[in-house]
């Protein structure tokens, strides 16, 4: 059965620093997604991305978060300057139509000291 | 704004007994409804969704879950718990009329007693 791959599974970077969190989304799908789920809290959205562009983004997703499909395969978050509460674990995540069914990736565990 | 809530932050219950989650919603639009499981360190696996139709939905490992419209409710249910079962319980919700994002709730984080 496809699945959503991410890497790495956990990252540790020193504040300031820049970080790529990397996804290979089910490969027939067309709208991604990344959340992020801040230890002990709630699953939060980031970002949907559709056709090559941000279709949605969240107050959370500020000028320091960028998205982009560099390739057919791959989908990444970028952090340019970590904070440390940046820490969270990172979800991506591919559905094949808007809305419907988001099928999620194991997640990138960032830890920001 | 749009908002799920799981009033259980934890549940605890015998092998072999029933269990309900609870999952209530705030949203001006027609749902979408899901349930999600997370074991510790994993992602989140879809156990079932809601988009029409039968308000009886099934799902995987025996889980089935009820919409109820008029209760702004999506309870998830199963008869008989496994050991395995034990793991946390997401509850999401979407709509087209808010973009293609999920809103979850909290989680309810079940534990299986032998």
């Amino acid at each position: 059965e496809p699945e959503v791959t991410q890497t790495p599974s956990h990252q540790v970077t020193q504040m300031g620093q820049e970080v790529i969190l990397r996804c290979v989304p089910i490969s027939n799908h067309l709208y991604f997604y990344w959340y992020r789920q801040i230890l002990g809290q709630k699953v939060e959205f980031l970002v949907s991305f559709y056709n090559n562009e941000i279709s949605e983004k969240s107050e959370i997703f500020d000028d320091q978060f960028s998205v982009e499909r560099p390739d057919g395969s791959n989908f990444t978050l970028k952090i340019r300057s970590t904070k440390l509460e940046d820490s969270a674990m990172y979800f991506c995540a591919s559905g094949a139509e808007p809305v419907e069914t988001q099928y999620f990736g194991p997640g990138t565990r960032l830890l920001v000291l | 704004a749009q908002s799920v809530t799981q009033p259980d932050i934890h549940i605890t219950v015998s092998e072999g007994a029933s269990l309900e989650l609870r999952c209530n919603y705030s949203y001006g639009a027609t749902p979408y409804l899901f349930w999600y499981v997370q074991s510790p360190g994993q992602g989140l696996q879809l156990l079932l969704k809601y988009f029409s139709g039968d308000t009886l939905v099934q799902g995987i490992k025996g889980f089935e879950a009820e919409f109820k419209r008029s209760q702004s409710s999506f309870n998830l249910r199963k008869p008989s718990v496994h050991w395995s079962d034990a793991a946390e319980y997401f509850c999401a919700v979407g709509a087209k009329e808010y973009g293609n994002k999920l809103v979850f709730g909290a989680g309810t984080i079940l534990r299986v007693k032998s």
